[in-house]
């Protein structure tokens, strides 16, 4: 397996369920970010980790979860959700988080898991 | 205000034709500004990369960035299908790894 890669691809949940989206990077980087991405809206960053220790929350509601065990995996676990959090989930690593000029900062995103919440 | 607008389209051109596609932007601190190609049922891949203004050409594509204008463009000359995808900006500035996006703009080229 090259670059990031996210299962399962899709995913239909009822309100009540508990799911949860995993990522694995195997670029060697020690950044790791989740997106959301909703029709006819730009991307939406949720979370961002940086070695393993979170360094952004945009305002998710606490009904998103991540965790995110070591560099190369991630983790968004989901509860309780509603119909308006269906969407396609989007997993990124970059090389780090701090000042760069290169493409060492550059994101590299996964396929997404397309979310659907019934 | 939006921070980044960009026209979603859809735009439609034949093979062959000069496709330019655009975003505004309102914080005259982005740096660094970027052009994701994303495919169906795929992630966002990184096209084109630029710092600050200026132009940035690779194979088919040019990056343009005019950041007295505020304004950024990417021009594919020569158009395939294969390029048939939805176009994304982003940029960010210097010293954040926090990425602003445009809603994309759905490309189709026609055979």
């Amino acid at each position: 397996e090259t670059g990031v890669t996210q299962t399962p691809r899709h995913l239909v949940m009822g309100m009540t369920n508990k799911k949860s989206l995993k990522c694995e990077q195997h670029l060697g980087h020690n950044a790791m970010y989740w997106y959301k991405q909703s029709a006819k809206k730009p991307l939406e960053l949720m979370f961002v980790y940086s070695l393993e220790e979170r360094v952004e929350n945009n305002s998710v509601p606490s009904r998103f979860s991540p965790e995110c065990p070591n560099s190369s995996h991630l983790f968004l676990h989901l509860h309780t959700l509603q119909p308006e959090d269906s969407a396609l989930y989007l997993c990124a690593s970059s090389q780090d988080t701090t000042e760069g000029l290169g493409p060492t900062d550059t994101q590299y995103f996964g396929p997404g898991t397309r979310l659907t919440v019934l | 205000q939006k921070e980044v607008e960009q026209d979603p389209g859809p735009l439609s051109v034949p093979e062959g034709a000069i496709v330019s596609l655009n975003c505004t932007y309102s914080n005259s601190a982005f740096q660094y500004f970027m052009w994701y190609r994303q495919y169906s049922r795929k992630g966002p891949e990184l096209l084109m990369y630029t710092y600050s203004s200026g132009n940035k050409e690779d194979g088919r594509f040019t990056a343009q960035v005019d950041k007295s204008s505020k304004y950024i463009s990417l021009f594919i000359r020569d158009s395939q299908p294969s390029d048939s995808a939805t176009y994304l900006c982003a940029m960010r500035w210097a010293g954040s790894y926090q990425l602003t996006f445009g809603k994309g703009t759905k490309l189709s080229v026609i055979p």
